[in-house]
């Protein structure tokens, strides 16, 4: 079993949209909660961080996480075309961090 | 700008020769690593640093990649006797301590041929 599984995608939906982007994990050491958003030929850029399960939110961005269940999740309300990119999930339980292999995402106008 | 800076962001080599890449990190965080990302996947850890020690090397980094940090700002990542395998972006990134996130550069793409 791979310590981090998210599914690639891509997803596609309308502009306006509400996404939802999800992963699971199976090491109990882990910690802390990220999620990075990466346009195409960037480096990934860090959008969210948490440490606690239960929900924080910035913005139209929502993190949720759900320690029991090792379930995190990312909403995306009122999706638009400048949100399309490729959303990595992270998780951190010591010196490193471990991704996963993201989703792509993309937003139709 | 005060974001993680790497050079160059382009590298096209020949196998066998010789890479190395730059990274400058933020100014105040004691913590580098460097990360590797090949196309439809996460980034890979390879190695991190605290101040000027290398605390912890990935299995990935094999005994042609190395790493320093000698004065424990910026850093370089070589690559010697490069092969088509090692055509990856590399990512540098920093942060400020343990259990902190780590903020990310733009990466530097190697095309070896």
């Amino acid at each position: 079993q791979k310590e981090v599984e998210q599914d690639p995608g891509p997803l596609s939906v309308p502009e306006g949209a509400i996404v939802s982007l999800n992963c699971t994990y199976s090491n109990s050491a882990f910690q802390y909660f990220m999620w990075y958003r990466q346009y195409s030929r960037k480096g990934p850029e860090l959008l969210m961080y948490t440490y606690s399960s239960g929900n924080k939110e910035d913005g139209r961005f929502t993190a949720q996480v759900d320690k029991s269940s090792k379930y995190i999740s990312l909403f995306i309300r009122d999706s638009q075309p400048s949100d399309s990119a490729t959303y990595l999930c992270a998780f951190m339980g010591g010196f490193k961090t471990i991704f996963g292999a993201g989703t792509r995402l993309f937003v139709k106008a | 700008d005060t974001g993680v800076s790497q050079d160059p962001r382009h590298k096209i080599t020949k196998r066998g020769q010789n890479v190395t890449f730059r990274c400058d990190p933020i100014s105040e965080h004691n913590r580098l690593y460097w990360y590797r990302q090949t196309l439809g996947q996460g980034p890979e850890f390879l190695t991190y640093f605290q101040n000027e020690a290398q605390l912890e090397k990935s299995r990935l980094l094999s005994d042609r990649f190395s790493a320093e940090r000698p004065k424990g700002s910026f850093s370089t990542l070589e690559i010697q006797r490069t092969e088509q395998g090692d055509s990856a972006m590399y990512l540098c990134a920093s942060s400020r301590g343990s259990n902190t996130e780590a903020f990310f550069g733009q990466g530097t793409r190697l095309t070896v041929v």
